[in-house]
Parts: C-alpha cells; structure tokens; sequence
C-alpha cells in the first residue's frame, strides 16, 4: 500500500480563491509527521508546512494551512487567496516515527507522487 | 545564507562512465540524504547518512554509491551510469536525525541524463 496518496494530479484555481490539495497517508506509528513541500518548475523544492502527529492544531503558516483529520489519515494542505506564484508541483510527505534504534530510517521522507497546481486569471 | 549546494546542476553523460555528484552543507547539519525524482514517482530515497562515516541505503540504492568523510559533504557516485539513471536528483540535510518536526533543506536538484 501507498504511504502516501495524493489523488489529484492536476488542480485548477482562479486566482484569489482557495483551493485544497488531497493528501491521505497509511502508518501505523503513534508519532509521526506530515510535510508539504513545494517545487515550482524552477525544480527547487520549498517547504511550506508541517503537522506533527500530536499537534492538536491544525498547523497554519501565512496562506497555507493543513486540514488534519488524523481519524481519516489526511493531511489536505488548503492555499487561501491563491496567486499566480503558486503554480507549482506540491508534494506531501510523511516521515514516521519508526524506532528508537533506528532514526536513520526514521528521518526519511517519504513522498506523494505530487499535485500539479495551475492557477488562472 | 544557510544552504545545500550541489554541482553539477546539469549533466548529460554517457552509459558505463563513472561520475560524482557533490553535495554540501553549511548549516552542520547531522543528517544528509540523496534522493530521486521520477515524473509520476515522486521523490525516492536513496541513500542517507546520520553523520560522518554513518551511511545506509535508502529505497533505492542500486547502482548508486556515497560516502561521508566530512560533516558537510555527502557526495553520491555512480560508478557505471546506464540509462534507467537518468533523473532529477536531490541533496538533502537535516539538524539532526531524531526530531520528527525537523524540516530537510534540498538542495537545488541535478538533472542528470545517461545515453
């Protein structure tokens, strides 16, 4: 099984409105985290947000905020007053708590297959 | 400015002819990694390193080498290229390999094609 999911290969958005990007995630660690990176067609990769598995909160960093249902195992990043700027590749990632004699594998990302945003005037 | 470099950033090359890909870091970060990016794949890991002279495969390792013999530099070697090689290659660091809420700084990417 997928660890995570992003079932939305490409999304569309006018400008100024809000658009949610799907992620859903299978682990079965207590603690884990939940990223969302995201890679303009200049190739970087840019990080936006993240959600640590005990955060009661939904995480929120300016524009973006993730819509964490934890019961559902999603992790939807929501983009608020989306601009042209935020046409891009946006990956979901997850790194799982794993075990305590091995962090090295527990400090891999692992990633989504990627949401293509494109946003319209 | 606090980074992850990576040279080079483009490379076309041919099958069987060894080349390295540098990676650096100057945050004295612990933890580095390399992964690969594939259109529809998303990025895989392929080797990762908690700190000097600790390396560990990742998802993917075949045909792909590192070392790490300074804190700040993590290179991946490809001894023998072959075509199925060619991807978008990433360096990534991190503080520290514990910590779930440490985000990885990637590198800029290197494009490499194997013919």
């Amino acid at each position: 099984a997928q660890k995570i999911t992003q079932t939305q290969p490409g999304m569309f958005v006018q400008e100024k409105e809000a658009v949610t990007l799907d992620c859903t995630y299978d682990t079965s660690d207590q603690s884990y985290g939940l990223f969302w990176y995201k890679q303009p067609s200049s190739g970087e990769m840019i990080f936006l947000i993240y959600q640590g598995s005990y955060d009661e909160q939904n995480a929120t960093e300016g524009r973006y905020s993730l819509n964490f249902q934890k019961a559902r195992k999603s992790a939807n990043l929501v983009i608020s007053a989306s601009q042209l700027g935020d046409s891009a590749m946006y990956f979901c990632a997850m790194r799982e708590g794993g075990s305590l004699v091995n962090t090295g594998t527990a400090s891999k990302l692992t990633f989504g297959t990627g949401t293509r945003l494109q946003v319209t005037l | 400015e606090a980074q992850v470099t990576q040279n080079p950033r483009y490379l076309i090359t041919v099958t069987g002819k060894k080349l390295t890909v540098t990676c650096s870091q100057n945050m004295n970060h612990e933890y580095m990694s390399w992964y690969r990016q594939d259109p529809g794949l998303g990025l895989r890991q392929i080797y990762y390193s908690m700190n000097v002279e600790v390396t560990d495969k990742g998802d993917v390792p075949e045909g792909y080498k590192v070392s790490r013999k300074e804190k700040r530099n993590f290179p991946l070697i490809l001894e023998s290229p072959s075509p199925n090689q060619t991807s978008l290659y990433f360096c990534a660091s991190s503080l520290s390999a514990g910590g779930l809420g440490y985000e990885q700084y990637f590198g800029p990417g290197t494009r490499l094609t194997v013919t």
